[in-house]
């Protein structure tokens, strides 16, 4: 049974550029969420998709937005780059009535 | 007041001792409480789960949760140099809700 897969484990970019970030949810998962965890803190929600829809949104600026696909997979992509965005950014997904959400091994991000 | 506390100094303790973690939180609507493990730079992974208040265990983990005083706890038994991770408090209002998740706790367990 595979697990929450993403892509690409690393990525390097600079100021002001795009970047998008891939998951592929737990088999049999439709729901999913992504967020963003910054050095020495807990992760943070940036928003969930279910349908091909934005469900629910944290905090976050409209420099993140994202998309899911009718397979369930989803993209995360984050627009004119800041040096704050730096973080590891994780996907989680659960099936629908599910109560626990699992995560991947995320993307680490690095902006200089 | 933040949503979720937990104290993230670090811990350490010496293998076999019983580590133990806490965290609090200000939002009555949460229904759902989590623990997760997550090693360095690898993504977290679920380690207990219960629902409202009361007791799970799981081997060598207990997990506790009182909504009444809105504390949650994590209890390690006869720790292990393996159990050295980070542990992350978490806790959503449903099932498919957003995940409220503390600082976390860097435990290491000495051999």
């Amino acid at each position: 049974d595979a697990g929450v897969t993403q892509s690409p484990t690393h990525l390097i970019k600079t100021r002001g550029q795009q970047v998008t970030l891939r998951c592929s949810p737990k088999s049999g998962h439709d729901t999913v969420s992504w967020y963003q965890q910054a050095l020495g803190q807990g992760p943070q929600f940036i928003f969930q998709y279910y349908e091909e829809e934005e469900r629910q949104r944290g905090n976050f600026p409209d420099r993140f937005s994202g998309h899911q696909f009718p397979n369930y997979s989803s993209e995360l992509n984050v627009n004119a780059l800041l040096l704050g965005d730096s973080a590891l950014y994780l996907c989680a997904s659960i099936r629908t009535r599910g109560e626990t959400q699992y995560f991947g091994p995320g993307t680490r991000l690095l902006v200089l | 007041q933040k949503e979720v506390e937990q104290d993230p100094g670090p811990l350490s303790v010496p293998e076999g001792a019983i580590v133990s973690l806490n965290c609090t939180y200000s939002n009555s609507a949460f229904q759902y409480f989590m623990w997760y493990r997550q090693y360095s730079r690898k993504g977290p992974e679920l380690l207990m789960y219960t629902y409202s208040s009361g007791n799970k265990e799981d081997g060598r983990f207990t997990a506790q949760v009182d909504k009444s005083s809105k504390y949650i706890s994590l209890f390690i038994r006869d720790s292990q140099p393996s159990d050295s991770a980070t542990y992350l408090c978490a806790m959503s209002a449903g099932g498919n809700n957003r995940l409220a998740f503390g600082k976390g706790n860097q435990v290491v367990v000495i051999p």
